[in-house]
């Protein structure tokens, strides 16, 4: 009955590497979020898609990039993996305009 | 920009004591205000809300008032457990974002000492 599932829940990898997170909601929501928690708990959004397109992109580099195959899905590929990219990594989703947004228990990206 | 500011931790309180995490804002226009919790080792909750002045949130115990005149939404509790350990997030959404954007505060540890 998980509302919103990331996969894995940890990763490590050496720089340089390209890696995926997966994120998958089963509620039925058209928008659907990637956040970023660093190791100081401070978080922030990264990027937003309502119904497979991208709504918001905060200054993220480039070597992130979202990609939402259906409306139930918001993948997030990572390539050249960076130090600095470590970080504990959120999906989120919602339904209406402000609705609640649920979010995933997170993947722990640790980059060696 | 829009932003928050929320007490640092982290908070280490005994049992039954009363609780307050405080929170002001900076936005342009009129947000709605959240307090968001996170229990070890899992996702966001959301715990309460509030969407215009004077509105209070409330839940599990806990409480939050808008005040636009001081711009806050200090999280309260009269009487906390040792379930109420986790790190707390207050945040906005911003109203001049199509209310697509959470903007948030970086957190105040909780710990309750039995």
């Amino acid at each position: 009955d998980t509302a919103v599932s990331q996969t894995p829940k940890y990763l490590v990898t050496q720089m340089g590497n390209d890696k995926s997170i997966k994120c998958e909601q089963n509620l039925g929501h058209d928008t659907m979020y990637w956040y970023k928690q660093d190791s100081k708990k401070f978080l922030k959004i990264m990027f937003s898609y309502n119904n497979k397109e991208l709504i918001i992109n905060e200054t993220v580099p480039n070597r992130f990039s979202p990609k939402s195959p259906d409306k139930a899905h918001l993948n997030l590929h990572i390539n050249s993996l960076e130090l600095g990219d470590s970080a504990v990594y959120f999906c989120a989703s919602r339904n209406v305009p402000l609705g609640e947004q649920y979010f995933g228990p997170g993947t722990r990206l640790t980059v060696t | 920009g829009n932003s928050v500011t929320q007490m640092e931790g982290p908070v280490t309180l005994s049992e039954e004591a009363f609780l307050t995490i405080n929170c002001t804002y900076t936005a342009t226009g009129y947000p709605s205000l959240f307090w968001y919790v996170q229990y070890p080792g899992e996702g966001l909750q959301l715990l309460l809300k509030a969407t215009k002045a004077d509105d209070k949130g409330s839940n599990k115990g806990f409480e939050a008032t808008y005040r636009k005149e001081t711009t806050s939404f200090h999280l309260e509790k009269g009487s906390v457990q040792v379930s109420d350990s986790a790190v707390y997030f207050c945040a906005l959404r911003d109203p001049n974002f199509g209310n697509e954007k959470l903007t948030f505060g970086t957190g105040t540890r909780l710990t309750i000492i039995p």
